[in-house]
C-alpha cells in the first residue's frame, strides 16, 4: 500500500522548542494540503501546494509556522516556538489531477502534545 | 465563523436500519460537498461527494443528498452495519482553484449489533 506516509505519528516537545513534520504524498500526486484538527472538531485547512508551489496559506498559520515542498514531491510542516495551543493532529493530503475537486487522500496524521 | 456545520455530535442506529447525518453550511459559493469517514488513529477517507449541480448522488449503501435552497445536505446509510460505527465529517470547496476543504465538527456513528 502507497497511500500518504506521515512522521513522526505522534511529537511530545516542550514550549518553546521546534518541531518539524514530514509528509510523503502517495506517488505522482502533484496536489498537497497540511490541514490540523484540534479535539472535538473537523480538519482545518491550513495551507497548499501545487508540485513545488505553496500557493495558498490560512491565516491559522502564523510566521511561526512554515511548510515547504521542495521538488513537488515530499513536504515538511516546521512549527517553532511551539505553545500549547499548537497541540493538535496535523494531516497531510494529496491528490492528482487538474482539477480542485479531485479527491483528497489523507495520511494518518501527526500528534503533537506541547508540554 | 463555521460556514460547514454538523449539529449533532452523535447518532446511534441498530444494524440494518437506516443511518442519516446531517449538514449545514453557510457559503453559497461551495460547489462540491463531500463526505469523509475517520476511524480512531486514522486519516479521513473519503466516502462520496456531489457537485451542486446535483441533488442526489448514489455509491452502493451510501447517497448523498444535496439541498441548494436549504444550503443542507444529508449522508444516508442502508443498511447500516456495526464496520460503519466511525466519526464523518462533512466537507465543502469552492470559490478558487485550491481544492481546500473546510470540513464540519464530525459526527460520530454508532451502528448496534
Amino acid at each position: 500500500d502507497t497511500g500518504v506516509s506521515q512522521d513522526p505519528r505522534h511529537k511530545i516537545t516542550k514550549r518553546g522548542q521546534n518541531v518539524t513534520f514530514r509528509c510523503d504524498p502517495i506517488s505522482e500526486h502533484n496536489r498537497l494540503y497540511w490541514y490540523r484538527q484540534t479535539l472535538g472538531q473537523g480538519p482545518e485547512f491550513l495551507t497548499y501546494f501545487q508540485n513545488e508551489a505553496q500557493l495558498e496559506k490560512s491565516r491559522l498559520l502564523s510566521d511561526r509556522f512554515s511548510a515547504e515542498r521542495p521538488k513537488g514531491s515530499f513536504s515538511t510542516l516546521e512549527i517553532q516556538r511551539t505553545e500549547q495551543g499548537d497541540s493538535a493532529m496535523y494531516l497531510c493530503a494529496s491528490s492528482f489531477g487538474p482539477r480542485s475537486t479531485d479527491t483528497q487522500y489523507f495520511g494518518p496524521g501527526t500528534r503533537l502534545t506541547v508540554l | 465563523d463555521q460556514q460547514v456545520k454538523q449539529n449533532s455530535p452523535s447518532l446511534s442506529v441498530q444494524e440494518g436500519r437506516i443511518s442519516i447525518l446531517n449538514c449545514d453550511y453557510t457559503n453559497s459559493m461551495f460547489d462540491y460537498f463531500l463526505w469523509y469517514k475517520k476511524y480512531p488513529a486514522e486519516g479521513p477517507t473519503f466516502l462520496i461527494s456531489i457537485s451542486s449541480i446535483k441533488d442526489k448522488n448514489e455509491d452502493g449503501r451510501f447517497t448523498v443528498f444535496l439541498n441548494k435552497s436549504a444550503k443542507h445536505l444529508s449522508l444516508h446509510i442502508v443498511p447500516s452495519q456495526p464496520g460503519d460505527s466511525a466519526v464523518y465529517f462533512c466537507a465543502a470547496s469552492g470559490s478558487g482553484n485550491t481544492g481546500k476543504l473546510i470540513f464540519g465538527q464530525g459526527t460520530t456513528l454508532q451502528v448496534k449489533p
